[in-house]
Parts: structure tokens; C-alpha cells; sequence
């Protein structure tokens, strides 16, 4: 069985400050890890993923995560927040049938 | 890039009256597609999964007769809520995957449903 917690269910950062999305996940097999984006009344946007190999992986918009076995962790980090950035965000844990889990969802609000 | 489209987007209907939502993956042949539903400010919500040419498993807790799910072919399903009511009322999302490709699940736009 897989889960996932999302820790802080809304963000508010500041417009070119530092966005940290925390992800943690429990597998009971080697994990392929998942943050989505989704915008009002739209469906999921694949931000970047894990599955092997390099445990820093880089995706669009400026976004990376790195996969910390040691810490079952996956947090989701952009250096320089922008406006267009304001949206929910979903990690996700998959098996290898493909079921995704996904995590309650962090909202993130940008200011000016 | 792949592309999963889903319509119709937004769709308003009298209790009792059946819909039925479209999923289709326009460049690649999605052996399995699956059905979420999700609620205003909450995650995703497995309800179904569904592989081309069999029966559709449903999660726990999913009614298989009133959610209906039909996958004939590689490149589209459908899932019909039959007998609607207001508390069928959400955002349904399909996505999609070709099994074995190691490449990740692919997300329509959702359909919203409101049933008045």
C-alpha cells in the first residue's frame, strides 16, 4: 500500500522568494514519485517525476525535487517564484501498475 | 506532447437524467485509462481503472452501476453516471497511460457536472 502527506495544505510566498512544497510517502515497493500542477477547473499538468537513477530531477516552469529514500521525502522546490506559479499542487505516489495516490493538495498563493 | 482530451468540459443536467463523459487520447494508444473524481478543494479520487477491451475495477466504495465504464478501444473511454442526483455533482478527470512505456499518466481538462 502507498500514501502520501503533503505537509501544509496552503503556501503564500512572496513574488521571486523561494517555493518549498514538503512531500513525504510510505511504499511497500521502490517508488515513482509524482508532483502535479492544476490550475481552477482544469486537469493535472505533470510537473516533473522519479522513477530511478538521479535522485535531484528537474522539471518545467523551474521546478526540481529530490528524492530522499533516507527520509521517504520528495519535497518540490522553485528558487524564484512567479505570479503564474499560484495554483495546487499534487505529489503523488505510483506502483507499478500505474495507480496513482495522490497527497490533500498545498495551494499556492503568490504576492506582489 | 501526448494528449488526453475530455468532453464535454462543463455539463448541467436534471436529476435522474444519465451522462456520459468522453475520454480520448489523441496521439498514443492508452491501453489503460483511469477515472478520478474530485471535490471542491480536495485530491483526486480514484474511482476506476480501465483497460482496453476488459471490465473496468472499481475502488472500493465506487457504485459500478451507477458509474458505468466502457473502454472499447485504445483510444477512448467513457464513463456514464447513470440516474444522476445532486449528490453526483463533482469534477471527474480521466487520464491515461500505455502500460510498459514507463511514461507517466496523462490528465484531460475534467469534466464539471452539476446536477440540479
Amino acid at each position: 500500500a502507498q500514501s502520501v502527506t503533503q505537509l501544509g495544505s496552503h503556501v503564500s510566498v512572496s513574488e521571486g522568494a523561494l517555493v518549498l512544497l514538503r512531500c513525504n510517502y510510505s511504499s511497500s515497493v521502490p517508488p515513482y514519485l509524482f508532483w502535479y500542477v492544476q490550475y481552477p477547473n482544469q486537469g493535472l499538468q505533470l510537473l516533473l517525476k522519479y522513477t530511478t537513477g538521479a535522485t535531484l530531477v528537474k522539471g518545467i516552469n523551474g521546478f526540481e525535487a529530490e528524492f530522499k529514500k533516507s527520509e521517504t521525502s520528495f519535497h518540490l522546490t522553485k528558487p524564484s517564484a512567479h505570479m503564474s506559479d499560484a495554483a495546487e499542487y499534487f505529489c503523488a505516489v505510483s506502483d507499478q501498475d500505474y495507480k496513482l495516490s495522490f497527497g490533500a493538495g498545498t495551494t499556492v498563493t503568490v504576492r506582489a | 506532447g501526448a494528449v488526453v482530451s475530455q468532453h464535454p468540459s462543463w455539463v448541467i443536467c436534471k436529476s435522474g437524467t444519465s451522462v456520459k463523459i468522453e475520454c480520448r487520447s489523441l496521439d498514443f494508444q492508452a491501453t489503460t485509462m483511469f477515472w478520478y473524481r474530485q471535490f471542491p478543494k480536495q485530491s483526486l479520487m480514484l474511482m476506476a481503472t480501465s483497460n482496453e477491451g476488459s471490465k473496468a475495477t472499481y475502488e472500493q466504495g465506487v457504485e459500478k452501476d451507477k458509474f458505468l465504464i466502457n473502454h472499447a478501444s485504445l483510444t477512448l473511454s467513457t464513463l456514464t453516471v447513470t440516474s444522476a442526483h445532486p449528490e453526483d455533482s463533482s469534477f471527474y478527470i480521466c487520464s491515461a497511460v500505455t502500460q510498459g512505456t514507463n511514461q507517466p499518466q496523462h490528465f484531460g481538462d475534467g469534466t464539471r457536472l452539476s446536477i440540479l
